[in-house]
C-alpha cells in the first residue's frame, strides 16, 4: 500500500537556525499538502502544492513539490520558539477522487531559545 | 475561516461504556473524517462520510461506528470501549474537490483515556 516516510523524526534546532524537512512516497502524487500541529491542537494546514516542481512560500515558511512527483520538502528560515510543533504531510490516497489522504508520521521539531 | 468544533478536549471512560464524540463544522462541507492519532503511528482513518446519511470505513474502523444524520455534524461512537481505544481522535472535514485535491481542515482533538 502507499506509504509516506518523513525525515528527520525530530529534530533540535537553534533559534535562528534554518530547518528542512522532507516526505517522499511509494507512489506518484499529484498534490502534496503540509500540515502543522501545536501541542494539544488540531493539526492546521500550512501549505497546498499541486503541480509538479511548484515552489510555494508561506512567511518563513517554504514548500516544494519535487519534480519526480514522489518527494516533497519543506523548509522553515529563521525558525523560532513558536514554530515548536510536529509537521505533517499528506497526500491523495490511491483512488480515492479528491477527498481521502494518507498522512506521514510527522517531524517532530523542538526549538531551543 | 472553517471552524470545527470537537464537543470535548479531554474525555475519561470505563472499559466496556458507549462512548460518544461528537464533530460540528460551520462551512457546510460534505465530507467528514474521523481519525486517531497515536504516537509513531501518524492519523489513521477510522471512518469518513461523504454526504449525510453516507458512511465508508476506513483503516481501522472495528470497535467503532459512525452517524451523520445532518450535514454538520459527525459522530464517532465506540460501541463499547476498550483501553486499546485510549488515543487522541481528530474529526475533519472537507468540501468535494472537483477535480483538485482540498485540504482537510481538522478540530482540535479529543484526548480520550479509557480506564
Amino acid at each position: 500500500g502507499q506509504q509516506l516516510n518523513q525525515s528527520p523524526q525530530s529534530m533540535f534546532i537553534q533559534e535562528g537556525e534554518d530547518v528542512s524537512m522532507n516526505c517522499t512516497s511509494s507512489s506518484i502524487f499529484n498534490t502534496w499538502l503540509w500540515y502543522k500541529q501545536e501541542p494539544g491542537e488540531g493539526p492546521v494546514l500550512l501549505i497546498a502544492l499541486y503541480k509538479a516542481g511548484e515552489l510555494t512560500s508561506n512567511g518563513r515558511l517554504t514548500a516544494q513539490f519535487g519534480i519526480t512527483r514522489k518527494d516533497s520538502f519543506l523548509n522553515i528560515s529563521a525558525s523560532i520558539p513558536s514554530d515548536v510543533g510536529i509537521y505533517f504531510c499528506a497526500g491523495p490516497r490511491g483512488n480515492s477522487g479528491t477527498y481521502k489522504y494518507i498522512f506521514g508520521t510527522g517531524t517532530r521539531l523542538k526549538v531551543l531559545a | 475561516d472553517v471552524k470545527v468544533t470537537q464537543s470535548s478536549r479531554y474525555l475519561v471512560k470505563r472499559t466496556g461504556e458507549k462512548v460518544f464524540l461528537e464533530c460540528v463544522q460551520d462551512m457546510d462541507h460534505e465530507n467528514m473524517f474521523w481519525y486517531r492519532q497515536d504516537p509513531g503511528l501518524g492519523l489513521r482513518l477510522i471512518y469518513f462520510s461523504y454526504d449525510v446519511k453516507m458512511k465508508e470505513k476506513g483503516d481501522i474502523p472495528e470497535g467503532y461506528s459512525v452517524s451523520r444524520e445532518k450535514k454538520e455534524r459527525f459522530s464517532l461512537i465506540l460501541e463499547s470501549a476498550s483501553t486499546n481505544q485510549t488515543s487522541m481522535y481528530l474529526c475533519a472535514s472537507s468540501t468535494p474537490g472537483r477535480g483538485l485535491v482540498q485540504p482537510q481542515h481538522f478540530g482540535d482533538g479529543t484526548r480520550l483515556s479509557i480506564l
